[in-house]
């Protein structure tokens, strides 16, 4: 169900910016991306969205190319804290769908 | 403070019993879900409910049904539990129906 594709599993150092890459090539034009994650044991949690711009908020940065068919969330510098799964939705028919994501390790 | 609160946090019970999950969030917010993640860590939406009115109903056995008695609560009825119930069942909630939700902590459900 899926619309998106993310590599399984990344690793960054700790204090270095995370750059998590997501594909959506087939994302319509109304349609927004969303980023959640999930640290272990807990709840999902929203990061941020956006649809054609580039966002930013306290937490990240998305940045979607301009032909909409990939993004990258950027956590400027990654702290151990920011170890968990990440999920890129497109969202689709009403509802949230989550794929795999991809796990976030942060080292020191 | 905590914003959507489940209880209880862990379950641990066998097959063919009932039991409840209840789901409360004091963010005002008018629209709650039901999701579930499996073994393999899938997360999925069960339900969604906007001001007491099931608006997403998942193919979701029977066995499972949602109860809001009030916009702020969705709780979650599991009748004749079965092994394939175990999971990890997250609440969620959003002002209006929002793709920006806030989930709870999480119930693990462990049937034996």
């Amino acid at each position: 169900d899926a619309k998106t594709t993310q590599p399984p599993s990344m690793d960054c150092a700790e204090g270095r910016a995370a750059n998590l890459p997501c594909n959506h090539s087939t994302i319509s034009g109304n349609e927004y991306v969303y980023w959640y994650r999930q640290i272990h044991s807990q709840g999902p949690q929203y990061i941020i969205h956006g649809l054609k711009n580039n966002e930013t908020n306290e937490m990240a940065s998305l940045i979607i190319t301009e032909d909409r068919k990939s993004s990258t969330l950027i956590l400027p510098h990654a702290t151990l804290r920011d170890t968990a799964v990440y999920y890129c939705i497109v969202r689709g028919e009403g509802k949230l769908i989550f794929g795999q994501g991809t796990e976030l390790s942060v080292k020191p | 403070d905590t914003a959507v609160s489940q209880t209880p946090k862990y379950l641990v019970t066998q097959m063919g019993n009932d039991k409840s999950i209840k789901c409360e969030q004091n963010l005002g917010h008018d629209t709650m879900y039901w999701y579930k993640q499996d073994s393999k860590k899938f997360l999925k939406i069960m339900f969604s409910y906007n001001n007491k009115e099931l608006i997403i109903n998942e193919t979701v056995p029977n066995r499972f049904s949602p109860k809001s008695p009030d916009k702020a609560h969705l709780n979650l009825h599991i009748n004749s539990l079965e092994l394939g119930d175990s999971a990890v069942y997250f609440c969620a909630s959003s002002q209006g129906f929002s793709y920006e939700q806030y989930f709870g902590p999480g119930t693990r459900l462990t049937v034996t």
